[in-house]
């Protein structure tokens, strides 16, 4: 698993609650990401990270915010979460030309 | 331009048979060319990749067929168990592998 812990595993949360998911890798990688899966879509990229303090877009970013104050943690936070928001959350780090994926965070917003 | 298409989107194949799955990309830049493998509970997991100036790598029972005038690729599974069960992505990437792009993902399941 690349040393990379995702947290929680499992979450059921309120439409309009702010919801905060964590990604914690082992070994220092520069590249982080934020994944979501949904049926017949794939994995869609959310948002990244290529340093401390240095994020950027994916292409399903709106709604969605991130931060990385330290090399090893990877935060993704939803504002006020929406039913569309109900998804797979992946957190991935990125060793040469590969991707190492965690183990997902299952978000349900009721 | 940063899709990539991927089809089918299930697959059904008895045990021993071959199973195919195949991806198109329009995105010239692409530069590496990775299949993920995913049981269900676990993260996709890195199985075979290739670059464009190869047209075939082959990995045990998996292969990778690329044509780079036809911007398709494939993954070819011989001899296909039913612990090779699982959903299948492929994904392109850039600026070697900075970012990917994944295919839609194909279900298959294969019948012993």
């Amino acid at each position: 698993d690349a040393g990379i812990t995702q947290s929680p595993r499992h979450k059921v949360t309120e439409t309009g609650t702010p919801v905060t998911l964590r990604c914690h890798q082992t070994e220092n990688h520069r590249y982080m990401y934020w994944y979501r899966q949904d049926p017949g879509h794939g994995l869609r990229l959310i948002h990244y990270s290529y340093g401390v303090k240095d994020t950027d877009k994916g292409e399903v970013s709106d709604g969605y915010s991130v931060s990385r104050s330290k090399t090893e943690d990877f935060l993704l936070t939803l504002e006020s979460a929406t039913s569309s928001q109900t998804s797979v959350y992946f957190c991935a780090i990125r060793d040469g030309t590969e991707a190492f994926f965690g183990q997902g965070t299952r978000l349900t917003v009721v | 331009q940063q899709q990539v298409k991927q089809s089918p989107q299930s697959l059904i194949v008895q045990k021993g048979g071959i199973s195919i799955i195949n991806c198109a990309y329009e995105n010239t830049a692409f530069d590496y060319f990775p299949w993920y493998q995913q049981f269900p509970g676990k993260g996709p997991a890195l199985l075979i990749a290739i670059r464009p100036d190869v047209s075939e790598k082959k990995e045990g029972r998996f292969t990778i067929s690329f044509n780079k005038s036809a911007k398709q690729f494939s993954l070819h599974i011989m001899d296909s168990q039913p612990g090779d069960s699982a959903t299948y992505f492929c994904a392109a990437s850039w600026n070697y592998g900075q970012n990917f792009v994944f295919g839609p993902g194909t279900r298959l399941s294969v019948l012993p």
